[in-house]
């Protein structure tokens, strides 16, 4: 069980253009998804926290207007990257938190989606 | 706010040889802490995980953590490693609705 899913896995577009990351619960609901990102060598980082049918919090320094990330049901998160330029390049993973009533803090994290910018 | 460290940016151990991966946290609270692997190009598969109890967690593919909170650290451990385990593996702490990670650290198996 347990098991979060992104799509697409790996995209590539050219600079100016907007690109869509889907992350969902398959089997699970989940009221609170993160989204991170990876560069290459490097740790993961957390852009935001997103709630079910609320504003996603963000953390300091990623740009809102940029990455627009939208929770409208329980088993689905999506981060839109807005004019996408090559420093948008990077891994992004989400992750689910799991349901009400289950260990606090363990998050079940998607495979990835490789995003590259021309 | 919570914070975590992994020394050890690399490690190359020959198969067959143990494994000690070494992470110290950073918290005001009782940690939530969580080991993740990953391999190239791929998410993060949870490897183990202590919220409370006994300090010495085991986990899957062999590997196993102890919480030692006098020298707030939670290192992982495995008796003898095998070429698959060559991957990047991530020590995180839970706190404040939040996971923050280490740095990191590449393993490197040798035949």
């Amino acid at each position: 069980g347990a098991v979060v899913s992104q799509h697409p896995s790996w995209v590539i577009c050219k600079s100016g253009t907007s690109v869509k990351i889907e992350c969902r619960s398959l089997d699970f609901q989940a009221t609170t998804m993160f989204w991170y990102r990876q560069f290459p060598k490097q740790s993961l980082m957390l852009m935001a926290t997103s709630n079910e049918g609320s504003k996603a919090t963000y953390e300091q320094g990623v740009e809102k207007d940029k990455f627009l990330i939208n929770h409208a049901s329980l088993t689905l998160s999506t981060l839109t990257v807005t004019s996408a330029h090559p420093e948008d390049s990077s891994f992004y993973i989400c992750s689910a938190r799991q349901p009400e009533g289950g260990p606090s803090h363990e998050q079940f994290f998607g495979p990835g989606t490789r995003l590259t910018v021309l | 706010a919570q914070s975590v460290t992994q020394p050890d940016i690399h490690i190359t151990v020959s198969e067959g040889a143990s494994l000690e991966l070494r992470c110290n946290y950073s918290y005001g609270a009782t940690p939530y802490l969580f080991w993740y692997v990953q391999s190239p190009g791929q998410g993060l598969q949870l490897l183990l995980k202590y919220f409370s109890g006994d300090t010495l967690v085991q986990g899957i593919k062999g590997f196993e953590a102890e919480f030692k909170r006098s020298q707030s650290s939670f290192n992982l451990r495995k008796p003898s490693v095998h070429w698959s385990d060559a991957a990047e593996y991530f020590c995180a702490v839970g706190g404040g609705n939040k996971l923050v990670f280490g740095a990191g650290t590449i393993l490197r198996v040798k035949s």
